[in-house]
């Protein structure tokens, strides 16, 4: 267990529609990362935040947000879906290393 | 673009062999280099390998960065069944400005041992 908790852990929705995944980091960890995994990308970064402030940017699609909470918890939001979007979403935090989070897995139909 | 490529992309061995994961990166403005274990969840950290930590060490696992030849490996000796995993080497650069944190992940290498 990695201390990094995601919920939910499985998500089915359509296309179309909007989603809220949800990340809470390890304890005294102020980064928070967003990650997509599928099977013909890899694993992707999507964006990094730091203590509530966006720090990097990577392949992150116009239809997806994210924020961080002054919590440090942070929110990852999927718009407009489409079917391609159908993947495991990974939430990584770090004092130093980075450990990942269970991860949600999004299935868009 | 920064780039990370993986080798072999799969391998087979035996329970007791010795195996060497390969990683080379192309990246701009280079900080760490990363090995995580990728079972049926969530990448699981390994090591991380910085200009002043080239090489690392934990029980039958190590891994030496070359930051000459803009590679490193990842040796598993006396593997076992649970050993059998996605290994994931990934670069953390520079995104922009001062600010670090931006990870490029390889394609992994499939490690299957066999009893």
């Amino acid at each position: 267990d990695s201390g990094v908790t995601q919920t939910p852990k499985h998500l089915i929705t359509a296309t179309g529609q909007r989603v809220t995944l949800r990340c809470s980091p390890r304890s005294g960890d102020l980064s928070v990362y967003w990650y997509q995994q599928s099977l013909d990308q890899g694993l992707q970064f999507l964006i990094h935040y730091y203590n509530g402030e966006e720090r990097a940017k990577g392949n992150i699609l116009e239809r997806f947000s994210a924020q961080q909470f002054p919590d440090l918890h942070s929110e990852l939001n999927l718009s407009s879906l489409e079917l391609g979007d159908s993947a495991l979403y990974f939430c990584a935090s770090s004092s130093n290393e980075q450990f990942f989070g269970p991860g949600t897995r999004l299935t868009v139909l | 673009e920064d780039k990370v490529v993986q080798s072999p992309l799969s391998l087979v061995v035996h329970e007791g062999d010795t195996v060497t994961l390969n990683c080379s990166y192309e990246v701009t403005n280079f900080r760490s280099l990363l090995w995580y274990k990728q079972e049926k969840k969530a990448p699981t950290f390994l090591f991380m390998l910085t200009s002043s930590g080239i090489e690392k060490k934990s029980g039958r696992l190590s891994s030496i960065l070359d930051k000459k030849e803009l590679s490193s490996i990842l040796n598993i000796t006396a593997t076992q069944t649970g050993d059998s995993a996605i290994y994931l080497c990934a670069v953390e650069a520079k995104a922009g400005g001062t600010s670090y944190g931006k990870l490029t992940f390889g394609q992994g290498t499939i490690l299957t041992v066999h009893p």
